[in-house]
């Protein structure tokens, strides 16, 4: 079954702890993604990879990293998290070369907490 | 900065009519239109997706596209309860419409009422 697989899916901590959100795809998507969801804000991308080792900021990557070691994974490390972090997040990935029809898979979320 | 506008609603709907669901862009590059369904704590799901001008049909949903106005639609006919969720709009200068370059609009929260 394809699927990205985010965890931890809930997630309360403290400002400054740091914490990584894992995302892993078991569909050899070329394409991988992190977005955050506000209230009023809408869908936001923060970073984006295009391919192992090839990394891209999104439209808000302030005080998130990232990193694309394997394919399938894709995790979003947030080093000094702080309250305005606070968001539902979501993976997703994408195959690329399908031309139109390519599909986005999005993981169930991970509600992050900071307080 | 490229921007999806949608309207916030909430759009309520008698059940059995047609919903219908508007979205515009500034990006007159873009390429690539889509229409995502979003349940209230659920991750998006994809439900249309359009390339060209004109009509595109899928079950009861409708998806229009207008190029030259920078305007995407989506019409839901014979609307059902289970259709009340978030559409989502979102628009991609790649024609490939890969994860990297979709922006999403706020979404315009549907209601439809039994």
């Amino acid at each position: 079954e394809a699927q990205v697989t985010q965890n931890p899916r809930y997630l309360i901590t403290v400002t400054g702890k740091k914490l990584t959100v894992t995302c892993s795809q078991n569909m050899n998507h070329e394409y991988m993604s992190w977005y955050r969801q506000d209230p009023g804000l809408g869908l936001r991308q923060i970073y984006y990879s295009m391919n192992v080792e090839v990394t891209d900021k999104g439209d808000v990557p302030e005080g998130y990293k990232v990193s694309r070691k394997e394919k399938r994974n894709f995790p979003l490390i947030l080093e000094s998290p702080s309250p305005n972090q606070t968001s539902l997040y979501f993976c997703a990935s994408s195959l690329w070369g399908q031309g139109a029809g390519n599909t986005i898979y999005f993981g169930e979320g991970s509600w992050l907490t900071v307080v | 900065q490229k921007e999806v506008e949608q309207n916030s609603g909430p759009l309520s709907v008698p059940e059995g009519a047609i919903a219908s669901l508007n979205c515009t862009y500034s990006d007159r590059g873009s390429q690539s239109f889509f229409w995502y369904r979003q349940y209230s704590g659920k991750s998006p799901e994809l439900i249309m997706s359009i390339y060209s001008n004109g009509d595109k049909e899928d079950g009861r949903f409708t998806a229009q596209l207008n190029k030259a106005s920078q305007y995407v639609s989506l019409l839901i006919r014979d609307s059902q309860p289970s259709d009340s969720a978030t559409y989502l709009c979102a628009v991609n200068p790649d024609p490939g419409g890969g994860a990297d370059g979709l922006t999403f609009g706020k979404g315009t929260h549907l209601i439809i009422q039994p």
